[in-house]
């Protein structure tokens, strides 16, 4: 297992401003994840972090708006830009192994509100 | 494109009753089957999990059996606990690492 922690847990923001939320791990691992997760809703895929190159975004996300960084196996970023009412959600960070055949573990969110 | 279909909510269960999750899902190849579970005010986290056709994940008293020839991983409980009220999401592991997850079944259980 990994125990994660994400900074911050939670924030309010203005509509046109950026926010960053950090990930960290308690252990090296192959894989970081980014979802968001509408209340009551399932988890959307943002993108994976790669180490040392870009991250790979699913449709609909786009590296302009939601810019990751991942400068080492045990930590990662996502930021939110130009943020907007519509990206108020919750945002998880989730790790995995292929040895451990890539059972997730989550962060526990990021709640972001934007006025 | 690979997706899941996971049995509707919310439900609702009297103690001891016996749990059924339907999820069923589409996949190229042979991916990793997982459940995962979301009690109220807490985080994500793993609940069981099936890696090749015919393994049965258990946790908690909870099991699912990986399917191959329907495509499925039902998950079940013989007796659910006021404890078991949670949201469950079914999640294959299907592109390099990823998981599709289902839109989750919020599961109550009165005493």
């Amino acid at each position: 297992s990994a125990v994660i922690s994400q900074k911050p847990s939670r924030d309010i923001c203005q509509r046109g401003t950026s926010l960053t939320i950090q990930c960290q791990v308690d252990s090296q691992v192959t894989m970081m994840f980014w979802y968001r997760q509408q209340p009551g809703q399932s988890l959307t895929l943002i993108a994976t972090a790669n180490q040392g190159s870009e991250a790979t975004y699913e449709s609909g996300f786009v590296i302009d708006k939601f810019p990751i960084s991942r400068p080492n196996l045990t930590f990662s970023t996502l930021t939110v830009s130009n943020m907007s009412p519509e990206d108020s959600s919750i945002y998880l960070c989730s790790v995995a192994n292929w040895w451990a055949q890539y059972e997730q573990y989550f962060g526990p969110g990021t709640r972001l509100t934007v006025t | 494109g690979d997706s899941v279909t996971q049995m509707e909510g919310p439900v609702t269960l009297s103690e001891e009753a016996f749990l059924t999750i339907n999820c069923t899902y589409t996949a190229t190849g042979y991916p990793s089957l997982f459940w995962y579970v979301q009690y109220p005010g807490e985080g994500l986290q793993l609940l069981l999990k099936a890696t090749k056709a015919d393994d049965k994940g258990s946790n908690k008293g909870f099991e699912a059996t990986y399917r191959k020839e329907t495509t499925s991983f039902h998950l079940e409980k013989g007796s659910v606990q006021v404890s078991d009220s949670a949201v469950y999401f079914c999640a294959p592991n299907t592109n390099a690492g990823k998981s599709t997850f289902g839109d989750g079944t919020t599961l109550t259980v009165k005493p």
